[in-house]
Protein backbone atom coordinates (compact mmCIF):
# COMPACT_ATOMS: atom_id res chain seq x y z
CA UNK A 1 0.00 0.00 0.00
CA UNK A 2 1.45 3.27 -0.96
CA UNK A 3 1.51 5.37 1.73
CA UNK A 4 3.57 8.30 4.06
CA UNK A 5 4.28 6.62 7.35
CA UNK A 6 5.47 8.97 10.19
CA UNK A 7 6.50 8.21 13.45
CA UNK A 8 5.79 8.32 16.21
CA UNK A 9 1.72 9.39 16.77
CA UNK A 10 2.34 10.76 19.87
CA UNK A 11 5.36 12.34 21.81
CA UNK A 12 5.40 14.02 24.74
CA UNK A 13 9.29 15.51 25.94
CA UNK A 14 10.78 18.02 27.91
CA UNK A 15 12.05 21.35 26.86
CA UNK A 16 16.08 20.97 25.88
CA UNK A 17 15.77 16.92 24.83
CA UNK A 18 16.64 16.72 21.35
CA UNK A 19 14.01 14.59 19.14
CA UNK A 20 13.68 13.24 15.82
CA UNK A 21 10.09 12.23 14.11
CA UNK A 22 10.74 9.97 11.00
CA UNK A 23 8.86 10.16 8.26
CA UNK A 24 8.94 7.55 5.64
CA UNK A 25 7.45 6.87 2.11
CA UNK A 26 7.14 4.22 0.02
CA UNK A 27 6.06 5.44 -3.56
CA UNK A 28 9.91 6.63 -4.96
CA UNK A 29 8.98 10.03 -4.74
CA UNK A 30 11.05 13.24 -4.95
CA UNK A 31 9.41 15.86 -3.11
CA UNK A 32 8.94 15.92 0.59
CA UNK A 33 8.13 18.18 2.94
CA UNK A 34 7.38 19.05 6.73
CA UNK A 35 4.48 21.24 7.98
CA UNK A 36 3.19 22.16 11.57
CA UNK A 37 -0.80 22.89 12.26
CA UNK A 38 -1.52 25.22 15.31
CA UNK A 39 -5.12 26.33 15.90
CA UNK A 40 -5.46 29.50 14.04
CA UNK A 41 -2.69 29.57 12.48
CA UNK A 42 -3.36 26.47 10.00
CA UNK A 43 -0.79 24.61 8.26
CA UNK A 44 2.50 26.04 7.37
CA UNK A 45 5.55 24.96 5.61
CA UNK A 46 8.15 23.84 7.94
CA UNK A 47 11.70 22.37 5.13
CA UNK A 48 11.29 20.96 2.09
CA UNK A 49 13.41 18.37 -0.14
CA UNK A 50 13.02 18.52 -4.08
CA UNK A 51 15.80 15.08 -3.84
CA UNK A 52 18.56 13.42 -1.98
CA UNK A 53 20.91 16.02 -0.46
CA UNK A 54 18.44 19.06 -1.28
CA UNK A 55 16.41 20.71 1.23
CA UNK A 56 15.11 24.17 1.63
CA UNK A 57 13.24 26.26 3.93
CA UNK A 58 9.57 26.62 4.36
CA UNK A 59 8.00 29.85 6.39
CA UNK A 60 9.01 28.62 10.05
CA UNK A 61 12.30 26.69 9.64
CA UNK A 62 13.61 28.37 13.15
CA UNK A 63 14.50 25.92 15.81
CA UNK A 64 14.01 22.86 13.16
CA UNK A 65 16.45 20.71 10.80
CA UNK A 66 16.03 18.22 8.18
CA UNK A 67 18.16 15.87 6.34
CA UNK A 68 17.26 13.62 2.79
CA UNK A 69 20.36 11.13 2.76
CA UNK A 70 18.05 8.30 1.24
CA UNK A 71 14.68 9.32 -1.28
CA UNK A 72 12.32 7.70 0.95
CA UNK A 73 13.43 8.93 4.26
CA UNK A 74 13.31 12.70 5.45
CA UNK A 75 13.48 13.35 9.57
CA UNK A 76 12.75 15.95 11.37
CA UNK A 77 15.09 17.72 13.98
CA UNK A 78 14.37 19.15 16.77
CA UNK A 79 17.36 19.96 19.16
CA UNK A 80 16.64 21.74 21.72
CA UNK A 81 12.51 21.30 21.79
CA UNK A 82 10.76 24.62 23.35
CA UNK A 83 7.24 24.29 24.42
CA UNK A 84 6.24 26.86 21.55
CA UNK A 85 7.21 23.74 19.51
CA UNK A 86 4.04 21.88 20.73
CA UNK A 87 2.01 21.24 17.50
CA UNK A 88 0.91 19.06 15.13
CA UNK A 89 3.11 17.27 12.52
CA UNK A 90 2.90 16.36 8.99
CA UNK A 91 4.88 15.26 6.31
CA UNK A 92 3.93 15.09 2.88
CA UNK A 93 5.50 13.74 -0.92
CA UNK A 94 4.61 13.65 -3.75
CA UNK A 95 6.41 12.30 -7.25
CA UNK A 96 6.71 15.85 -9.50
CA UNK A 97 6.03 18.86 -7.83
CA UNK A 98 3.40 20.83 -9.07
CA UNK A 99 2.34 18.36 -11.25
CA UNK A 100 1.12 15.39 -8.88
CA UNK A 101 -1.10 15.38 -5.48
CA UNK A 102 0.89 15.61 -2.29
CA UNK A 103 0.22 12.53 0.12
CA UNK A 104 0.29 13.16 3.72
CA UNK A 105 1.16 11.04 6.58
CA UNK A 106 -1.21 10.97 9.54
CA UNK A 107 0.73 13.15 11.77
CA UNK A 108 2.77 13.46 14.95
CA UNK A 109 1.81 14.98 18.17
CA UNK A 110 4.35 16.92 19.85
CA UNK A 111 3.69 18.16 23.45
CA UNK A 112 6.92 20.04 25.06
CA UNK A 113 6.88 20.95 28.97
CA UNK B 1 4.78 37.02 0.45
CA UNK B 2 1.25 34.53 -0.38
CA UNK B 3 -1.75 34.50 1.31
CA UNK B 4 -4.74 32.39 1.30
CA UNK B 5 -7.90 33.10 2.46
CA UNK B 6 -10.88 30.62 2.93
CA UNK B 7 -14.54 32.09 3.66
CA UNK B 8 -16.72 30.50 5.25
CA UNK B 9 -14.40 29.44 9.09
CA UNK B 10 -17.51 26.79 9.03
CA UNK B 11 -20.46 26.15 7.10
CA UNK B 12 -23.44 23.54 8.39
CA UNK B 13 -26.01 22.37 5.39
CA UNK B 14 -28.62 19.77 5.57
CA UNK B 15 -28.18 16.19 3.18
CA UNK B 16 -28.88 16.81 -0.05
CA UNK B 17 -27.85 20.39 -0.73
CA UNK B 18 -25.37 21.67 -3.18
CA UNK B 19 -22.63 23.82 -1.60
CA UNK B 20 -20.21 25.95 -2.23
CA UNK B 21 -16.41 26.44 -1.02
CA UNK B 22 -14.00 29.30 -1.34
CA UNK B 23 -10.25 30.36 -1.78
CA UNK B 24 -8.96 33.41 -2.43
CA UNK B 25 -4.96 34.28 -2.69
CA UNK B 26 -3.01 37.35 -2.80
CA UNK B 27 -0.44 36.57 -5.60
CA UNK B 28 -1.49 35.08 -8.78
CA UNK B 29 2.00 34.01 -9.74
CA UNK B 30 1.20 30.50 -8.67
CA UNK B 31 1.85 26.87 -10.01
CA UNK B 32 -0.76 25.16 -8.90
CA UNK B 33 -3.67 24.81 -6.59
CA UNK B 34 -5.04 22.13 -4.58
CA UNK B 35 -8.04 20.94 -2.22
CA UNK B 36 -7.58 18.65 0.49
CA UNK B 37 -10.31 16.91 2.97
CA UNK B 38 -8.56 16.77 6.81
CA UNK B 39 -10.75 14.32 8.88
CA UNK B 40 -10.25 15.02 12.80
CA UNK B 41 -7.31 13.57 13.94
CA UNK B 42 -5.96 12.51 10.85
CA UNK B 43 -3.83 13.50 8.12
CA UNK B 44 -4.92 15.62 4.93
CA UNK B 45 -6.22 13.63 1.71
CA UNK B 46 -6.18 15.64 -1.83
CA UNK B 47 -8.80 15.97 -3.20
CA UNK B 48 -8.24 17.90 -6.59
CA UNK B 49 -5.41 19.64 -8.40
CA UNK B 50 -5.67 22.58 -10.84
CA UNK B 51 -2.60 23.60 -12.58
CA UNK B 52 -2.00 27.05 -13.45
CA UNK B 53 -2.96 26.47 -16.63
CA UNK B 54 -6.41 24.90 -16.39
CA UNK B 55 -9.66 26.50 -15.21
CA UNK B 56 -11.12 23.23 -13.62
CA UNK B 57 -10.89 19.78 -12.05
CA UNK B 58 -13.40 17.51 -11.61
CA UNK B 59 -13.96 14.25 -9.60
CA UNK B 60 -16.97 12.62 -8.95
CA UNK B 61 -19.30 15.38 -7.18
CA UNK B 62 -16.93 17.46 -6.46
CA UNK B 63 -15.60 20.44 -9.24
CA UNK B 64 -13.01 22.86 -8.22
CA UNK B 65 -12.67 26.07 -10.26
CA UNK B 66 -9.39 28.06 -10.91
CA UNK B 67 -9.40 31.92 -11.96
CA UNK B 68 -6.24 32.83 -11.20
CA UNK B 69 -6.39 36.34 -12.36
CA UNK B 70 -8.86 37.10 -9.78
CA UNK B 71 -6.87 35.14 -7.35
CA UNK B 72 -9.76 32.76 -6.46
CA UNK B 73 -10.80 29.03 -6.36
CA UNK B 74 -14.21 27.47 -5.45
CA UNK B 75 -14.93 23.84 -4.85
CA UNK B 76 -18.47 22.77 -5.51
CA UNK B 77 -20.19 19.79 -3.76
CA UNK B 78 -23.04 18.39 -5.01
CA UNK B 79 -25.88 16.62 -3.61
CA UNK B 80 -23.87 16.86 0.02
CA UNK B 81 -23.70 13.77 2.39
CA UNK B 82 -23.23 13.63 6.05
CA UNK B 83 -19.87 11.62 5.02
CA UNK B 84 -18.96 14.55 3.69
CA UNK B 85 -18.53 16.01 6.95
CA UNK B 86 -14.98 17.37 7.22
CA UNK B 87 -12.35 20.52 7.18
CA UNK B 88 -11.67 21.69 3.46
CA UNK B 89 -8.38 23.13 3.28
CA UNK B 90 -7.07 24.44 -0.32
CA UNK B 91 -3.27 25.59 -1.10
CA UNK B 92 -1.11 27.45 -3.26
CA UNK B 93 2.40 26.37 -4.82
CA UNK B 94 3.97 29.74 -5.94
CA UNK B 95 5.45 29.92 -9.31
CA UNK B 96 8.24 27.51 -10.45
CA UNK B 97 11.76 27.31 -9.06
CA UNK B 98 9.45 27.82 -6.03
CA UNK B 99 8.26 24.86 -3.89
CA UNK B 100 6.88 26.62 -0.84
CA UNK B 101 2.84 25.39 -0.45
CA UNK B 102 1.34 28.10 1.61
CA UNK B 103 -2.64 27.06 3.10
CA UNK B 104 -5.71 28.87 4.29
CA UNK B 105 -7.01 28.25 7.25
CA UNK B 106 -9.66 25.80 6.04
CA UNK B 107 -13.28 25.25 5.91
CA UNK B 108 -15.10 22.90 8.54
CA UNK B 109 -18.02 21.33 7.03
CA UNK B 110 -20.77 20.11 8.57
CA UNK B 111 -23.63 18.10 6.29
CA UNK B 112 -26.59 17.67 9.07
CA UNK B 113 -29.02 13.90 8.19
Amino acid sequence: EAQVTQNPRYLITVTGKKLTVTCSQNMNHEYMSWYRQDPGLGLRQIYYSMNVEVTDKGDVPEGYKVSRKEKRNFPLILESPSPNQTSLYFCASSSRTGRSPLHFGNGTRLTVT
Amino acid sequence: KQEVTQIPAALSVPEGENLVLNCSFTDSAIYNLQWFRQDPGKGLTSLLLIQSSQREQTSGRLNASLDKSSGRSTLYIAASQPGDSATYLCAVQTGAGSYQLTFGKGTKLSVIP
